[in-house]
């Protein structure tokens, strides 16, 4: 297994202001991945953060708004752009040592955009 | 069709119970499942991972239909600490993401 460590744990945001979460794994890992999850829902996938290159985004997510940095094989982050009280929700980090194994993941962010 | 289904529940069982979820997946192609566990407000953990050949961890057993292509997880003997809302995932292929299912939540009661 992978220990992650992700922060913030939660904040409280104003509009218009951006974020940016991130996450540490304690060793290498092959993948990460960028999740949202919304209150009594499962988990939607934002993007897989690449090292070294552009993050690949799922449909309905885009740079400009998540836009994320994979800068080694340990760290990453995602960023909330220009906020808005739809993006409340819970972020997730996720990494999986090679392709198609577990995943594992941070604690999650809060967020709450007011 | 989603690409991975599970009846929400909740399912409410009293504490010693066998329960069972199911869990179907639409990609035929699939390689890889899991179940995770996610506790109110917390992040998923894996539960175990889904063998061809099932497999058992204790009270835990899972197994694998791939000709009718669904996943089940039987909980035997149920604890209050079993209480959680769990998951189905499959990747799809062996690509490079997990697809999670909505979840579906289980309420032990004494």
């Amino acid at each position: 297994s992978a220990v992650i460590s992700q922060k913030p744990s939660r904040d409280i945001c104003q509009r218009g202001t951006s974020l940016t979460i991130q996450c540490q794994v304690d060793s290498q890992v092959t993948m990460m991945f960028w999740y949202r999850q919304q209150p009594g829902q499962s988990l939607t996938l934002i993007a897989t953060a690449n090292q070294g290159s552009e993050a690949t985004y799922e449909s309905g997510f885009v740079i400009d708004k998540f836009p994320i940095s994979r800068p080694n094989l340990t760290f990453s982050t995602l960023t909330v752009s220009n906020m808005s009280p739809e993006d409340s929700s819970i972020y997730l980090c996720s990494a999986e040592r090679d392709r198609g194994t577990e995943a594992f993941f941070g604690q999650g962010t809060r967020l709450t955009v007011v | 069709r989603k690409e991975v289904e599970q009846d929400p529940g909740p399912f409410n069982v009293p504490e010693g119970a066998t329960v069972a979820f199911n869990c179907t997946y639409s990609n035929s192609a699939s390689q890889s499942f899991f179940w995770y566990r996610q506790d109110c407000r917390k992040e998923p953990k894996l539960l175990m991972s889904v063998y061809s050949s099932g497999n058992e961890d204790g009270r835990f057993t899972a197994q694998l239909n791939r000709a009718s292509q669904y996943i089940s997880l039987l909980i035997r003997d149920s604890k209050l600490s079993d209480s959680a809302t769990y998951l189905c995932v499959v990747n799809p292929y062996n690509t490079d993401k997990l697809i999670f299912g909505t979840g579906t939540r289980l309420q032990v009661f004494p």
